[in-house]
């Protein structure tokens, strides 16, 4: 079956440094994919999506980029703040999962100042 | 767009008793989600609806869940003679529906069974 599988947190990072949080996914056919955030005490919030290979999907200054090559997903940022602290998911959906989200078990972001 | 609302925020329970749970979409959206996450885990689907038809129910659904959505708006969880195991943030998402449509999800109900 479809599934995700994400780098073990947490990751712990000085402000203004370079993130990377790694993601890979096994699916058949062509799924999207999605990464989520999670702030402390809040609701899931759709991050950035991309729905087909190549294709980058960025917000906030997160980027990530969908490689089919690679079955990759991995969420960068080139200069974290204290704000950005939070858990963050990777999740994709395909048509014969009937595109319900399948997610990952999640990355705790810390950012020091 | 008042976002996806949940009710209540927290509910603890003894073992045994029925608890239910609500979620009101965002109104244009039809379809609705209901998915369990546990500490240090992602979430994990349970059920979704499209208008007020449920289309599909995981296995983590055992026969002492039951979810509605009577008619195409609100949806309820119902949980019978709860167990520890069911401890959990319990989620509800919307969505436009379609395959590339985003789900927006409420801040959940966190249940804790004692």
């Amino acid at each position: 079956g479809n599934s995700v599988t994400q780098m073990e947190g947490p990751v712990t990072l000085s402000e203004e440094a370079f993130l990377t949080i790694n993601c890979t996914y096994t699916a058949t056919g062509y799924p999207s994919l999605f990464w989520y955030v999670q702030y402390p005490g809040e609701g899931l919030q759709l991050l950035l999506k991309a729905t087909k290979a190549d294709d980058k999907g960025s917000n906030k200054g997160f980027e990530a980029t969908y490689r089919k090559e690679t079955t990759s997903f991995h969420l960068e940022k080139g200069s974290v703040q204290v704000s950005d602290s939070a858990v963050y998911f990777c999740a994709l959906s395909s048509m014969d999962s009937s595109y319900k989200l399948i997610f990952g078990s999640g990355t705790r972001l810390l950012v020091r100042p | 767009d008042t976002g996806v609302s949940q009710d209540p925020r927290h509910k603890i329970t003894k073992r045994g008793q029925n608890v239910t749970f609500r979620c009101d979409p965002i109104s244009e959206h039809n379809r609705l989600y209901w998915y369990r996450q546990t500490l240090g885990q992602g979430p994990e689907f349970l059920t979704y609806f499209q208008n007020e038809a449920q289309l599909e129910k995981s296995r983590l659904l055992s026969d002492r869940f039951s979810a509605e959505r009577p008619k195409g708006s609100f949806s309820t969880l119902e949980i019978q003679r709860t167990e520890q195991g069911d401890s959990a943030m319990y989620l509800c998402a919307s969505s436009l529906g379609g395959d590339n449509s985003p789900l927006h999800f409420g801040n959940g109900t966190r249940l804790t069974v004692t």
